[in-house]
C-alpha cells in the first residue's frame, strides 16, 4: 500500500499562471477529497468525489478552481488563473466511502503564488 | 448538520506528563468519531476511531479516547507524552452518507516541553 500520492510536493508560480495539482488515491478506495489548509482558515474541504463523480463542490472558492477525476486512480485540482491568496497546502485524501471509513491523506502540495 | 469543536487551540505539556485534548461534537444520530494527528510537513494520520461498542478506544502511539454520549465528547488522552508527540491534532465526525464526508475541528497544537 503506497498510500495517497500527491505531486508535486512544492509548487512556486507567478500570479496569473495555471497550476495543476495531482493525486493518486489508494487502490480500491472509491471516495476522494481535496482539502486546503492555511493558518488563517485551517483545513477546508474543497470538493469530494464518490466513484469518480463529484458529489459536493460547495467548498470550491470560485470559478478559478476546478477538479476532475477521469478514473478511479487519478484526480487533478486546477487553479486558473492563480492568485497570491491561493497560497496554501493542498491535501488529497481517499477512503473506502461511508461514514465509518477514515480518510487517508497524502503529504500535500505546498503552493506558493507570487 | 454535524459540527466539531476543539476548545483548545494550543496546549503545552512537559515530557512525561499526561495529556488530554478535548473534542465536543454535535450530531443528530450516533456519530462516527475520529482523531487524526498531523506532524509538520505531513498529511493527517488516523490515530483512532469510534463507531460503537466499548466507549474507550485504543489507538496507535499509545493514545486512547473515550466517547461520552451524555457530554457529546470524545476526548483524546495519553498517560505519558513523548517529545515526538508534538504535532497538531484534529477531531472529526463522520457523516452518514455514501461518500463519507467528515467534518473536522479546527485542531489543537500540542507543544511538548523537555
Amino acid at each position: 500500500d503506497a498510500g495517497v500520492i500527491q505531486s508535486p510536493r512544492h509548487e512556486v508560480t507567478e500570479m496569473g499562471q495555471e497550476v495543476t495539482l495531482r493525486c493518486k488515491p489508494i487502490s480500491g478506495h472509491n471516495s476522494l477529497f481535496w482539502y486546503r489548509q492555511t493558518m488563517m482558515r485551517g483545513l477546508e474541504l474543497l470538493i469530494y468525489f464518490n466513484n469518480n463523480v463529484p458529489i459536493d463542490d460547495s467548498g470550491m472558492p470560485e470559478d478559478r478552481f476546478s477538479a476532475k477525476m477521469p478514473n478511479a486512480s487519478f484526480s487533478t485540482l486546477k487553479i486558473q488563473p492563480s492568485e497570491p491568496r491561493d497560497s496554501a497546502v493542498y491535501f488529497c485524501a481517499s477512503s473506502l466511502g461511508g461514514a465509518s471509513s477514515p480518510l487517508h491523506f497524502g503529504n500535500g502540495t505546498r503552493l506558493t503564488v507570487t | 448538520a454535524q459540527s466539531v469543536t476543539q476548545p483548545d487551540i494550543h496546549i503545552t505539556v512537559s515530557e512525561g506528563a499526561s495529556l488530554e485534548l478535548r473534542c465536543n461534537y454535535s450530531y443528530g444520530a450516533t456519530p462516527y468519531l475520529f482523531w487524526y494527528v498531523q506532524s509538520p510537513g505531513q498529511g493527517l494520520q488516523l490515530l483512532l476511531k469510534y463507531f460503537s461498542g466499548d466507549t474507550l478506544v485504543q489507538g496507535i502511539k499509545g493514545f486512547e479516547a473515550e466517547f461520552k454520549r451524555s457530554q457529546s465528547s470524545f476526548n483524546l488522552r495519553k498517560p505519558s507524552v513523548h517529545w515526538s508527540d508534538a504535532a497538531e491534532y484534529f477531531c472529526a465526525v463522520g457523516a452518514v452518507t455514501n461518500a463519507g464526508k467528515s467534518t473536522f475541528g479546527d485542531g489543537t497544537t500540542l507543544t511538548v516541553k523537555p
